[in-house]
């Protein structure tokens, strides 16, 4: 199975800040990785698909990048509606698998 | 509006079975994967099962296989998880997913609300 590793697990930032989550794949997955957002309570919600494709009616201050084994997920000035949990996840093969996530708190 | 809605988690003791229902509506069911994801209290989130959308093929996180059985009836454009043999371990909330493609690139565009599943004595 390939394994998804995201950095940090948690991070403080304030409104405004410029934030930026990695994920590593334990093995290459093209561009097969793709980034969800969850807040408490909340089912996840699709941000960015194929590593860089923004889902629609997604806000532009989120942006993806990355191919092979190394992505990364950009929030380029953060919001308070921004403090959630982000995870990615690897649709190159069965199990479709997530990283473990990144809690993203206000400072 | 596409909707995805859950139904039939509970409360069960260990070893003894439950059957979750997804109801599908807003779009063409019969064209599209499926999944089963899942998240234990205060974890992340686990995949645990797909299933085509003629039941061609079928996909189980090795911490269920054996266990549960996906299935689906696309004339009631419904989606079920068949959970036999239940541990404490597998106590999560339950989600249905869609899964969308862009090219060849998938990925889980819609999610339901999920249903909460407890396995305790």
């Amino acid at each position: 199975d390939i394994q998804m590793t995201q950095s940090p697990s948690s991070l403080s930032a304030s409104v405004g800040d410029r934030v930026t989550i990695t994920c590593r794949a334990s093995q290459s997955i093209s561009s097969y990785l793709n980034w969800y957002q969850q807040k408490p309570g909340k089912a996840p919600k699709l941000l960015i698909y194929a590593a860089s494709s923004l889902q629609s009616g997604v806000p532009s201050r989120f942006s993806g990048s990355g191919s092979g084994t190394d992505f990364t997920l950009t929030i380029s000035s953060l919001q308070p509606e921004d403090f959630a949990t982000y995870y990615c996840q690897q649709s190159y093969s069965p199990p479709r698998t997530f990283g473990q996530g990144a809690k993203v708190e206000i400072k | 509006e596409v909707q995805l809605v859950e139904s039939g988690g509970g409360l069960v003791k260990p070893g003894e079975s439950l059957r979750l229902s997804c109801a599908a509506s807003g779009f063409t069911f019969s064209t599209y994967t499926m999944n089963w994801v899942r998240q234990a209290p205060g974890k992340g989130l686990e995949w645990v099962s797909s299933i085509t959308s003629s039941s061609s093929y079928i996909y189980y996180a090795d911490s269920v296989k054996g266990r549960f059985t996906i299935s689906r009836d696309n004339a009631k454009n419904s989606l079920s998880l068949q959970m036999n043999s239940l541990r404490a371990e597998d106590t999560a909330v339950y989600y249905c997913a869609r899964e969308a493609y862009s090219s060849s690139l998938a990925y889980f565009d819609y999610w339901g609300q999920g249903t909460l599943v407890t396995v305790s004595s």
